[in-house]
């Protein structure tokens, strides 16, 4: 069984379009995020859910809105894609934001803007 | 936040045991010192956390000294299949895991 899924693995798409990715664990984690790794492979968080409730917003385009029909989903949409968003977004979760928890991340999406 | 300093890349060649040494000089009294690996086209993987001294699991050890201003990443024996990106990152509670540039490690044969 996989840990955290994520759909699509690839993702092609014109520049102005609306695409979605879905993320699902099915580790009965509390705690779910969304990081973008870009070209140079820097990973960087963009967002984060406790219990359905947005925790942690980065400063991340209001083009990116992720949403939490319950605590084992986070997908996140995506307005007018830019060549910019480009980029692997990898999922991830927790039990919870302590320090000793560990995250445990999807494949990853990987996200093509032409 | 405090932040973590580590080699961009290393090369070994298999058999052969790699240290990464990662330096966080500002380190909090709650902050924790995590590892986690990065195979090409996957997500980062949980190696190994420690708070102080000496910490060994089946994949690695992690060696921390009294002052906690840096940690060693110690993965013995390694093979083809360690070549991946090994990132440092400190964590506390309630904070979000802040991922560094990590440092790429090639296993040659």
């Amino acid at each position: 069984d996989t840990a955290v899924s994520q759909t699509p693995k690839y993702l092609v798409t014109q520049m102005g379009n609306d695409k979605s990715i879905k993320c699902e664990q099915n580790l009965g984690h509390d705690t779910m995020y969304w990081y973008k790794q870009d070209s140079k492979k820097f990973l960087k968080i963009m967002f984060s859910y406790n219990n359905k409730e947005l925790i942690i917003n980065e400063t991340v385009p209001n083009r990116f809105s992720p949403k939490s029909p319950d605590k084992a989903h986070l997908n996140l949409h995506i307005n007018s894609l830019e060549l910019g968003d480009s980029a692997v977004y990898f999922c991830a979760s927790s039990q919870d934001s302590g320090a000793t928890t560990e995250a445990f991340f999807g494949q990853g999406t990987r996200l093509t803007v032409v | 936040l405090a932040k973590t300093t580590q080699p961009i890349s290393m090369d070994s060649y298999e058999g052969q045991e790699v240290n990464i040494t990662c330096s966080h000089n500002n380190i909090a009294t709650n902050d924790y010192i995590t590892w986690y690996q990065q195979f090409p086209s996957q997500g980062p993987r949980f190696i190994i956390q420690g708070y102080k001294t000496k910490v060994t699991n089946e994949v690695a050890s992690l060696f921390i000294p009294a002052d906690r201003k840096s940690s060693t990443l110690s993965l013995p024996r390694v093979s083809l299949s360690d070549t991946a990106v090994y990132y440092c990152l400190l964590k506390a509670a309630g904070n979000k895991l802040t991922f560094g540039g990590g440092t790429r490690v090639l296993v040659k044969p």
